[in-house]
């Protein structure tokens, strides 16, 4: 079955320690997110590819990196942790058709503790 | 500034009976309007869609119903079962843009 996929499901990390989350798709989509949820909140688009082109939302911090080397894989790169970055991370996909965004796919999260 | 609102944050309905969730939104410039649905520990899954050229659409139990004069919309859901329990995500987006989600409505479906 095409779908999304993001390892680890969950991933503890120490306060200032980098930590990647990682994200591979099946479906051939050229465009990729990284959204960020917390607590009964709505998901919060972080950054998305479109193929190589690597769109950054206005705010979101600097400690947030991201990677796209091939298209079935985009990378979420965490430099400096704070306590405030525990949240479920989301990968989604999509296709882009007429400068229209189609509907997204979601992986599962990944579940960041921050000690 | 949410551009996308789900004022219930949650909602308890009876199996078999009907529930409605209810999405408003502020910018007239969106045109798509999307539901999902979200188990815990899963990412949210599509449910069903909806066009501004459209007031409504169905699909199987599941009836999306959207009032542009009125910058609403709302899924339907005949007849509620218990497998329907999970957090409903409301989102939209106009042509070019990406999606805007709401803060999600949780539903339960009791016996």
């Amino acid at each position: 079955d095409a779908m999304v996929i993001q390892n680890p499901r969950y991933q503890v990390t120490q306060f200032g320690k980098p930590v990647t989350l990682s994200c591979s798709q099946t479906l051939n989509h050229n465009v990729m997110y990284w959204y960020q949820q917390k607590s009964s909140q709505a998901p919060k688009l972080l950054f998305h590819y479109y193929d190589k082109d690597f769109n950054n939302e206005a705010d979101t911090p600097d400690n947030f990196q991201s990677r796209r080397p091939n298209t079935s894989f985009c990378f979420l790169d965490i430099r400096s942790p704070g306590l405030g970055d525990a949240a479920m991370y989301l990968c989604a996909t999509s296709t882009m058709t007429s400068g229209r965004y189609n509907e997204q796919f979601f992986g599962p999260g990944t579940r960041l503790t921050v000690l | 500034d949410q551009q996308v609102k789900q004022n219930s944050p949650s909602l308890s309905v009876q199996e078999g009976r009907i529930s409605i969730l209810n999405c408003d939104y502020t910018n007239s410039m969106f045109d798509y309007f999307l539901w999902y649905k979200k188990y815990p520990a899963e990412g949210p899954t599509f449910l069903i869609s909806i066009s501004s050229i459209k007031d409504k659409n169905e699909d199987g139990r599941f009836t999306v119903f959207l009032n542009k004069s009125a910058k609403h919309l709302s899924l339907h859901i005949v007849p509620s079962q218990p497998g329907d329990s999970a957090v409903y995500f409301c989102a939209a987006s106009g042509y070019t843009d990406k999606l805007i989600f709401g803060t999600g409505t949780r539903l339960q479906v009791f016996p």
